[in-house]
Protein backbone atom coordinates (compact mmCIF):
# COMPACT_ATOMS: atom_id res chain seq x y z
CA UNK A 1 0.00 0.00 0.00
CA UNK A 2 1.01 3.48 -0.52
CA UNK A 3 1.98 5.47 2.42
CA UNK A 4 1.62 9.19 2.52
CA UNK A 5 3.00 10.75 5.47
CA UNK A 6 2.28 14.19 7.17
CA UNK A 7 4.11 15.29 9.90
CA UNK A 8 1.19 16.78 12.11
CA UNK A 9 -2.06 16.20 12.49
CA UNK A 10 -2.92 19.61 13.73
CA UNK A 11 -0.98 22.48 14.13
CA UNK A 12 -1.81 26.04 15.75
CA UNK A 13 0.97 29.13 14.95
CA UNK A 14 0.33 33.07 15.34
CA UNK A 15 0.12 35.54 12.55
CA UNK A 16 4.16 36.69 10.72
CA UNK A 17 5.32 32.95 11.83
CA UNK A 18 7.28 30.69 9.36
CA UNK A 19 5.22 27.48 9.19
CA UNK A 20 7.01 24.06 7.73
CA UNK A 21 4.08 21.39 6.52
CA UNK A 22 6.26 18.49 5.66
CA UNK A 23 5.26 15.15 4.01
CA UNK A 24 6.68 11.93 2.99
CA UNK A 25 5.72 9.03 0.67
CA UNK A 26 7.12 5.91 0.42
CA UNK A 27 6.41 4.61 -3.13
CA UNK A 28 8.90 6.02 -5.07
CA UNK A 29 6.76 8.53 -6.61
CA UNK A 30 7.90 10.99 -9.17
CA UNK A 31 4.96 13.51 -8.69
CA UNK A 32 3.96 14.86 -5.46
CA UNK A 33 1.07 18.09 -4.59
CA UNK A 34 -0.26 20.13 -1.92
CA UNK A 35 -3.80 21.23 -1.93
CA UNK A 36 -5.77 23.23 0.81
CA UNK A 37 -9.18 21.69 1.34
CA UNK A 38 -11.91 24.27 3.11
CA UNK A 39 -15.85 23.49 3.17
CA UNK A 40 -17.56 24.53 0.43
CA UNK A 41 -14.12 25.18 -1.98
CA UNK A 42 -13.25 22.02 -2.30
CA UNK A 43 -9.51 20.68 -2.71
CA UNK A 44 -7.03 23.33 -4.42
CA UNK A 45 -4.03 23.08 -5.86
CA UNK A 46 -0.95 25.13 -4.21
CA UNK A 47 1.83 23.41 -5.67
CA UNK A 48 2.89 20.20 -7.31
CA UNK A 49 6.24 18.91 -8.07
CA UNK A 50 7.17 16.27 -10.84
CA UNK A 51 10.65 15.73 -9.71
CA UNK A 52 13.55 16.57 -6.94
CA UNK A 53 14.04 20.23 -7.40
CA UNK A 54 11.65 21.06 -9.67
CA UNK A 55 7.97 22.87 -8.66
CA UNK A 56 5.18 24.32 -10.90
CA UNK A 57 2.51 26.81 -9.39
CA UNK A 58 -0.92 25.61 -8.71
CA UNK A 59 -4.55 27.46 -8.48
CA UNK A 60 -3.82 29.26 -5.60
CA UNK A 61 0.41 29.82 -4.67
CA UNK A 62 0.47 32.99 -3.34
CA UNK A 63 1.65 32.79 0.37
CA UNK A 64 3.12 29.76 -0.24
CA UNK A 65 6.52 28.16 -1.54
CA UNK A 66 7.63 24.54 -1.48
CA UNK A 67 10.34 22.50 -1.32
CA UNK A 68 11.69 19.09 -3.30
CA UNK A 69 15.20 18.39 -1.93
CA UNK A 70 15.23 14.57 -2.24
CA UNK A 71 12.32 12.40 -4.33
CA UNK A 72 10.22 10.93 -1.28
CA UNK A 73 9.65 14.37 0.22
CA UNK A 74 7.39 17.78 -0.49
CA UNK A 75 7.52 20.57 2.15
CA UNK A 76 5.15 23.32 2.08
CA UNK A 77 6.23 26.59 3.58
CA UNK A 78 4.05 29.79 4.80
CA UNK A 79 6.43 31.97 4.72
CA UNK A 80 4.14 34.68 7.06
CA UNK A 81 1.38 32.80 7.84
CA UNK A 82 -1.93 35.16 8.08
CA UNK A 83 -5.30 33.38 9.51
CA UNK A 84 -6.58 33.42 5.70
CA UNK A 85 -4.32 30.63 5.69
CA UNK A 86 -6.38 28.67 8.44
CA UNK A 87 -7.35 25.49 6.85
CA UNK A 88 -6.42 21.66 6.24
CA UNK A 89 -3.46 21.12 3.51
CA UNK A 90 -3.67 17.44 2.07
CA UNK A 91 -0.41 16.15 0.62
CA UNK A 92 -0.25 13.86 -2.54
CA UNK A 93 1.74 11.58 -4.51
CA UNK A 94 1.01 9.98 -7.89
CA UNK A 95 3.52 7.98 -10.04
CA UNK A 96 4.15 9.03 -14.13
CA UNK A 97 2.21 6.78 -15.79
CA UNK A 98 -0.25 5.62 -14.01
CA UNK A 99 -2.86 8.10 -15.28
CA UNK A 100 -2.89 10.50 -11.99
CA UNK A 101 -4.29 8.26 -9.39
CA UNK A 102 -3.04 10.26 -6.65
CA UNK A 103 -2.84 9.03 -2.86
CA UNK A 104 -3.41 11.43 0.04
CA UNK A 105 -1.82 11.64 3.26
CA UNK A 106 -4.31 12.15 6.67
CA UNK A 107 -3.84 16.09 6.33
CA UNK A 108 -2.56 18.90 8.90
CA UNK A 109 -5.64 21.23 9.65
CA UNK A 110 -3.55 24.43 10.54
CA UNK A 111 -5.55 27.17 12.67
CA UNK A 112 -3.68 31.09 12.18
CA UNK A 113 -4.27 32.87 15.34
CA UNK B 1 -11.34 28.10 -16.88
CA UNK B 2 -11.71 24.47 -16.60
CA UNK B 3 -13.74 23.51 -14.12
CA UNK B 4 -16.03 20.87 -12.03
CA UNK B 5 -19.69 21.27 -10.55
CA UNK B 6 -21.36 18.93 -7.75
CA UNK B 7 -24.60 20.02 -7.95
CA UNK B 8 -25.43 18.61 -4.42
CA UNK B 9 -23.45 19.95 -1.23
CA UNK B 10 -25.28 18.57 1.11
CA UNK B 11 -27.79 15.08 0.98
CA UNK B 12 -29.55 13.75 3.22
CA UNK B 13 -30.45 10.29 3.27
CA UNK B 14 -32.48 7.34 5.10
CA UNK B 15 -30.68 4.10 4.95
CA UNK B 16 -31.30 1.55 2.01
CA UNK B 17 -32.14 4.74 -0.07
CA UNK B 18 -30.66 5.33 -3.79
CA UNK B 19 -28.52 7.54 -4.24
CA UNK B 20 -26.96 9.70 -7.01
CA UNK B 21 -24.34 12.37 -6.79
CA UNK B 22 -24.02 14.71 -9.98
CA UNK B 23 -20.88 15.55 -11.60
CA UNK B 24 -20.10 17.97 -14.25
CA UNK B 25 -16.93 19.40 -15.41
CA UNK B 26 -16.13 21.89 -18.45
CA UNK B 27 -13.02 20.21 -20.53
CA UNK B 28 -14.14 19.26 -23.62
CA UNK B 29 -10.92 17.27 -24.75
CA UNK B 30 -10.17 13.11 -23.22
CA UNK B 31 -10.65 13.40 -19.52
CA UNK B 32 -9.61 11.02 -16.49
CA UNK B 33 -12.52 11.08 -14.12
CA UNK B 34 -12.48 10.48 -10.48
CA UNK B 35 -14.32 9.68 -7.37
CA UNK B 36 -12.54 10.31 -4.40
CA UNK B 37 -14.35 9.91 -1.07
CA UNK B 38 -13.22 11.32 2.50
CA UNK B 39 -14.91 9.23 5.71
CA UNK B 40 -15.03 11.46 9.02
CA UNK B 41 -11.29 11.77 10.63
CA UNK B 42 -9.85 9.74 7.43
CA UNK B 43 -7.93 10.49 4.66
CA UNK B 44 -9.01 11.26 1.13
CA UNK B 45 -9.36 7.77 -0.86
CA UNK B 46 -9.88 6.67 -4.66
CA UNK B 47 -13.43 5.31 -4.80
CA UNK B 48 -13.72 4.80 -8.54
CA UNK B 49 -12.37 5.77 -12.18
CA UNK B 50 -12.91 6.09 -15.90
CA UNK B 51 -9.99 6.67 -17.92
CA UNK B 52 -11.84 4.69 -21.12
CA UNK B 53 -14.12 1.84 -22.54
CA UNK B 54 -16.95 0.98 -20.95
CA UNK B 55 -18.70 4.23 -19.67
CA UNK B 56 -20.49 2.26 -16.72
CA UNK B 57 -17.42 1.62 -14.02
CA UNK B 58 -17.99 0.36 -10.82
CA UNK B 59 -15.81 1.21 -7.41
CA UNK B 60 -15.51 -0.06 -4.15
CA UNK B 61 -18.56 -0.62 -1.42
CA UNK B 62 -21.02 -1.01 -4.01
CA UNK B 63 -20.28 2.27 -6.12
CA UNK B 64 -20.56 3.03 -9.66
CA UNK B 65 -20.77 5.68 -12.11
CA UNK B 66 -21.34 6.70 -15.36
CA UNK B 67 -19.96 8.77 -18.17
CA UNK B 68 -22.23 10.43 -20.00
CA UNK B 69 -19.53 12.62 -23.08
CA UNK B 70 -22.40 13.99 -24.71
CA UNK B 71 -23.71 15.69 -21.08
CA UNK B 72 -20.06 15.93 -19.75
CA UNK B 73 -21.16 14.37 -16.72
CA UNK B 74 -19.79 11.72 -14.51
CA UNK B 75 -22.99 11.05 -11.89
CA UNK B 76 -22.19 8.57 -8.53
CA UNK B 77 -24.83 6.26 -7.63
CA UNK B 78 -25.59 3.75 -5.28
CA UNK B 79 -28.57 1.70 -5.25
CA UNK B 80 -28.74 1.28 -1.55
CA UNK B 81 -26.87 3.39 1.14
CA UNK B 82 -25.57 2.68 4.57
CA UNK B 83 -24.71 4.52 7.63
CA UNK B 84 -20.60 3.55 6.85
CA UNK B 85 -21.53 5.44 3.56
CA UNK B 86 -21.66 9.06 5.36
CA UNK B 87 -18.76 11.09 4.21
CA UNK B 88 -17.89 13.94 1.69
CA UNK B 89 -17.16 12.96 -1.82
CA UNK B 90 -15.41 14.54 -4.66
CA UNK B 91 -15.64 14.43 -8.12
CA UNK B 92 -12.23 14.80 -9.82
CA UNK B 93 -11.41 15.53 -13.19
CA UNK B 94 -7.76 15.50 -15.41
CA UNK B 95 -7.81 17.03 -18.46
CA UNK B 96 -5.72 14.72 -21.05
CA UNK B 97 -2.24 15.24 -20.77
CA UNK B 98 -2.18 16.93 -17.29
CA UNK B 99 -0.89 15.45 -14.40
CA UNK B 100 -3.11 18.03 -12.33
CA UNK B 101 -6.33 16.68 -10.38
CA UNK B 102 -9.40 19.32 -10.99
CA UNK B 103 -11.29 18.94 -8.18
CA UNK B 104 -15.27 19.40 -7.17
CA UNK B 105 -16.56 21.26 -4.17
CA UNK B 106 -17.77 18.11 -2.61
CA UNK B 107 -21.31 16.66 -1.10
CA UNK B 108 -21.40 15.76 2.08
CA UNK B 109 -23.84 12.90 2.59
CA UNK B 110 -25.15 11.70 5.70
CA UNK B 111 -26.99 8.58 5.77
CA UNK B 112 -29.68 8.15 9.07
CA UNK B 113 -30.24 4.84 10.05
Amino acid sequence: DVKVTQSSRYLVKRTGEKVFLECVQDMDHENMFWYRQDPGLGLRLIYFSYDVKMKEKGDIPEGYSVSREKKERFSLILESASTNQTSMYLCASSLVGSENIQYFGAGTRLSVL
Amino acid sequence: AQSVSQHNHHVILSEAASLELGCNYSYGGTVNLFWYVQYPGQHLQLLLKYFSGDPLVKGIKGFEAEFIKSKFSFNLRKPSVQWSDTAEYFCAVTPGGYNKLIFGAGTRLAVHP
